[in-house]
């Protein structure tokens, strides 16, 4: 079973404004993380930001802002006023604490950033 | 202070040879952390190192083998080469391994199987 869904695989933005690309995720496991990566056509995963599975707050990291919703099992990865350099690859994972520990990648939402 | 480096960046090889790949990690990283990446299957987890003992391993098959170093640099081998195993295989570091932390990647090696 998908344990991570990524349901964009391709998204138009225009320059400026705001993008929310989606995640949801499986689990039974109370204690887990959440990862996002962003790859550009380098090649390179470069981390942009985590939430802990207790972590009241929303994460923030600049422009990176993570909505997570536990309830709803959803973990979406908001970027505020886009800019042509986001265009790359963005991947949503999981860590489950207990169960496995092994990190899990959805299959990732392609994201251009349009002038 | 110096990334994840990864060697060779391209290597292209015919079926049933083997392959070594290698990844220095972040000075001061103890865990290597090593994916493979295709169109079809996506990012998936191959296994990690720490302190030069593997701590986890995803599914692959024993063909899918690695080791770190005491300086924990690490290789990971592939032997009896199959088309499928044409990928871009990422590397990562991080301090310790534990859950939370982040990963730094290498820019990958990208495998040509023929």
């Amino acid at each position: 079973a998908q344990k991570i869904t990524q349901t964009q695989p391709g998204m138009f933005v225009q320059e400026k404004e705001a993008v929310t690309l989606d995640c949801t995720y499986d689990t039974s496991d109370q204690s887990y993380g959440l990862f996002w990566y962003k790859q550009p056509s380098s090649g390179e995963m470069i981390f942009l930001i985590y939430q802990g599975s207790y972590d009241e707050q929303n994460a923030t990291e600049g422009r990176y802002s993570l909505n997570f919703q536990k309830a709803r099992k959803s973990a979406n990865l908001v970027i505020s006023a886009s800019q042509l350099g986001d265009s790359a690859m963005y991947f949503c994972a999981m860590r489950e604490y207990y169960r496995d520990d092994k990190i899990i990648f959805g299959k990732g939402t392609r994201l251009h950033i349009l002038p | 202070k110096a990334g994840v480096t990864q060697t060779p960046r391209y290597l292209i090889k015919t079926r049933g040879q083997q392959v070594t790949l290698s990844c220095s990690p972040i000075s001061g990283h103890r865990s290597v952390s090593w994916y493979q990446q295709t169109p079809g299957q996506g990012l998936q987890f191959l296994f990690e190192y720490f302190s030069e003992t593997q701590r986890n391993k995803g599914n692959f098959p024993g063909r899918f083998s690695g080791r770190q170093f005491s300086n924990s640099r690490s290789e990971m081998n592939v032997s009896t080469l199959e088309l499928g195993d044409s990928a871009l295989y990422l590397c990562a570091s991080s301090l310790t391994g534990r859950t939370n932390e982040k990963l730094f990647f290498g820019s990958g090696t990208q495998l040509s199987v023929l």
